[in-house]
């Protein structure tokens, strides 16, 4: 069974700083690597999607790689801002459902 | 983008009664739902996955008898969890598709929540 871990479960940082979230999973068979954002009394909005032939995807500020044969994915966030402040998801989709990882809540002081 | 609503976005109720979560997708026809569970500090986990007119397909270890999910039309789908307990407590989130494979199946649009409490 897949299991998803993120690390850290916490993170706090200075607003401009850049920083990375960690992401890994046990088994490389997935099809693709998603990164989602969760805010509070909102839905998960998918951030950058990763196909299992691909190795990174920028959009913006954010920047997420993807080594299977490691079992592992990197968020980058460069010049981070307050409203960067939410809870990270990692998922792994592996062809008939998503296997979460536990999220990396993220604040950025101002 | 699509959009995914549930209601309500949080409910307490005494144990051993029951109640019922809607989901809906208000601008495209959800062909695929998904219901999640969130405890705290835990990861999201599919409970079932419904398409519309069909029944439900549940996850292991997921009661079909307690967790009682209708997805009577393309824009709805509802989640009721009879006899509900304490330790029912949690967060659903639902998602939905317009597809029912491939691509379509990855790219779920998920609504806000919903935080139950059972006393």
């Amino acid at each position: 069974k897949q299991e998803v871990t993120q690390i850290p479960a916490a993170l706090s940082v200075p607003e401009g700083e850049n920083l990375v979230l960690n992401c890994s999973f046990t088994d490389s068979a997935i099809y693709n690597l998603q990164w989602f954002r969760q805010d509070p009394g909102k839905g998960l909005t998918s951030l950058l999607l990763i196909q299992s032939s691909q190795r990174e995807q920028t959009s913006g500020r954010l920047n997420a790689s993807l080594d299977k044969s490691s079992g592992r994915s990197t968020l980058y966030i460069a010049a981070s801002q307050p409203g960067d402040s939410a809870t990270y998801l990692c998922a792994g989709w592996t062809g008939n459902q998503f296997y979460f990882g536990t999220g990396t809540s993220l604040t950025v002081i101002p | 983008g699509a959009v995914v609503s549930q209601h309500p976005s949080w409910v307490i109720c005494k144990s051993g009664t029951s109640v019922k979560i809607e989901c809906r997708s208000l601008d495209f026809q959800a062909t695929t739902m998904f219901w999640y569970r969130q405890f705290p500090k835990q990861s999201l986990m599919l409970m079932a996955t419904s398409n519309e007119g069909s029944k439900a397909t549940y996850e292991q270890g997921v009661e079909k008898d307690k967790f009682l999910i209708n997805h009577a039309s393309l824009t709805l789908s509802t989640l009721t969890v009879t006899s509900a307990h304490p330790e029912d407590s949690s967060f659903y989130i639902c998602s939905a598709t317009g597809g029912t494979s491939g691509r379509a199946l990855y790219e779920q649009y998920f609504g806000p929540g919903t935080r139950l409490t059972v006393t």
